[in-house]
């Protein structure tokens, strides 16, 4: 069945490295979202990316979506300790039944050491 | 901010008790979910409705169930708690457009003893 993975799991930062995830479908995706997990708190809404190639900024959250639609990152610059949780993408249930289904990846978790 | 509500915030209970979860939104969403993520994990969606009268299972099997009688309301019973039940639940909301962004209520941490 369609999958949607993400790598790293985990990764711990000193406060002002740069950080990445990847995010990667077994099938094409018509568009692709990110979502932000605080410890303790609910998954937010950050961005959704639609066209092949497309490359998004939210201050210093860079957001790629791959030629090909099957992959995505996030990239955080300079990170600071506000940037703790775990970044999901979500991609749609490839199945036509299932269309309006969310699929998403299992996470990585973020820790900024200050 | 979402207006995306749950109560209770934290549940208690013991073994076979009949728990009710609430998930109420203000934004006239038609399509609503609910997903079970334990902590750290990743999401699980166990139900979800596309309106009124309209309620599916989701891709992890769940005893609970759900009922769409009202668009802004779509609580989820469990009949007889288990501890293997204790989790996150979280409920969420979006237009009926596809694919379109969820907002998530704060969720409901169950701890079944």
């Amino acid at each position: 069945g369609q999958q949607v993975m993400q790598i790293p799991q985990y990764q711990h930062v000193q406060e002002g490295e740069d950080f990445t995830t990847y995010c990667n479908s077994s099938t094409t995706l018509s568009n692709i979202q990110w979502y932000k997990q605080r410890p303790g708190g609910h998954p937010v809404f950050l961005i959704q990316l639609v066209k092949s190639g497309e490359v998004k900024k939210q201050k210093r959250l860079t957001f790629q979506f791959g030629e090909a639609k099957k992959n995505s990152s996030l990239h955080i610059t300079a990170t600071q300790t506000t940037d703790v949780g775990t970044y999901f993408c979500a991609g749609p249930n490839a199945m036509k039944t299932s269309y309006d289904k969310v699929i998403f990846g299992p996470g990585t978790s973020l820790s900024v050491i200050p | 901010e979402a207006d995306i509500y749950q109560t209770p915030r934290y549940l208690v209970i013991g073994t076979g008790k009949k728990i009710t979860l609430e998930c109420s939104q203000t934004m006239g969403h038609d399509k609503m979910y609910w997903y079970q993520q334990d902590p750290g994990m990743e999401l699980h969606l166990i139900h979800y409705s596309y309106g009124v009268n309209s309620t599916e299972k989701g891709d992890l099997s769940s005893e609970s169930t759900v009922s769409r009688i009202r668009t802004e309301h779509f609580p989820l019973t469990l009949e007889s708690a288990r501890p293997s039940h204790t989790s996150q639940y979280l409920c969420a909301s979006s237009e009926i457009t596809s694919f379109r962004e969820q907002y998530f209520g704060p969720g409901t941490r169950l701890t079944v003893t």
